[in-house]
């Protein structure tokens, strides 16, 4: 079983507010992700880390940041929000591997309206 | 990069067998995946798929074919359950081996 948390799972807000998403794995696992998914399309890469103090930004472009001091907790931040920002936004993680990454196990997400 | 894709809606009837086909291009290919999600939840792991060939587990079958850039999952005596999203994602070496995912297809069992 997963054990994968994202909270807030619902958030509304106003224009220029700082929020942070947040996640945690009870796993162990090392490597950890964040996703964005729009209704109807594909998900998309934003944020991943390889361990501790390790992040690297993914193949969408975010004004969204991660940090990774703890093994088993990557939040993601946005400054000040916008409401192109609105969006599903999904953490996922998975166990190291030589090759591959492996199956990814996510959380049930955090649907962000931005007003 | 990669591209993947994937229809973008099926239906089928209760019962009945369904066929889901992904075609992917991508280089260093590492492995593809098919994930369920159903509406408002997170998607959960269905198979992986690393050689040519089947992978049964259940009612859910995955067969690849790396020369022809071809994946398709079969799902067997189809429950009402079933409808759900669908999603194809490649791992692939120029992507650090992270999925990168299809848009789904999403599935509507009738009955």
């Amino acid at each position: 079983e997963a054990d994968i948390y994202q909270t807030p799972r619902y958030l509304v807000i106003g224009t220029g507010k700082k929020i942070t998403l947040e996640c945690s794995q009870t796993m162990g696992h090392d490597k950890m992700y964040w996703y964005q998914q729009d209704p109807g399309m594909e998900l998309h890469l934003i944020h991943y880390s390889y361990g501790v103090n390790s992040t690297e930004k993914g193949d969408l472009s975010s004004e969204s940041t991660v940090s990774r001091i703890r093994t088993e907790h990557f939040p993601l931040t946005l400054e000040s929000a916008r409401p192109s920002h609105t969006s599903q936004y999904l953490c996922a993680s998975s166990a190291p591997s030589a090759s591959y990454t492996g199956e990814l196990f996510f959380g049930e997400g955090s649907r962000l309206t931005v007003l | 990069g990669q591209n993947i894709d994937q229809p973008t809606e099926m239906t089928a009837t209760e019962g009945a067998i369904v066929q889901i086909n992904c075609t992917y291009q991508t280089s260093g290919f590492n492995g593809l995946f098919w994930y369920q999600q159903h509406a408002g939840e997170a998607p959960t792991f269905l198979s992986y798929n690393v050689l040519d060939g089947l992978e049964e587990k259940g009612r859910f079958s995955s067969f690849l074919s790396r020369s022809k850039g071809y994946s398709y999952l079969l799902l067997k005596e189809l429950q009402m359950k079933d409808s759900a999203s669908y999603l194809c994602a490649v791992s692939a070496s120029g992507g650090s081996y992270i999925p990168t995912f299809g848009r789904g297809t999403s599935l509507i069992v009738h009955p």
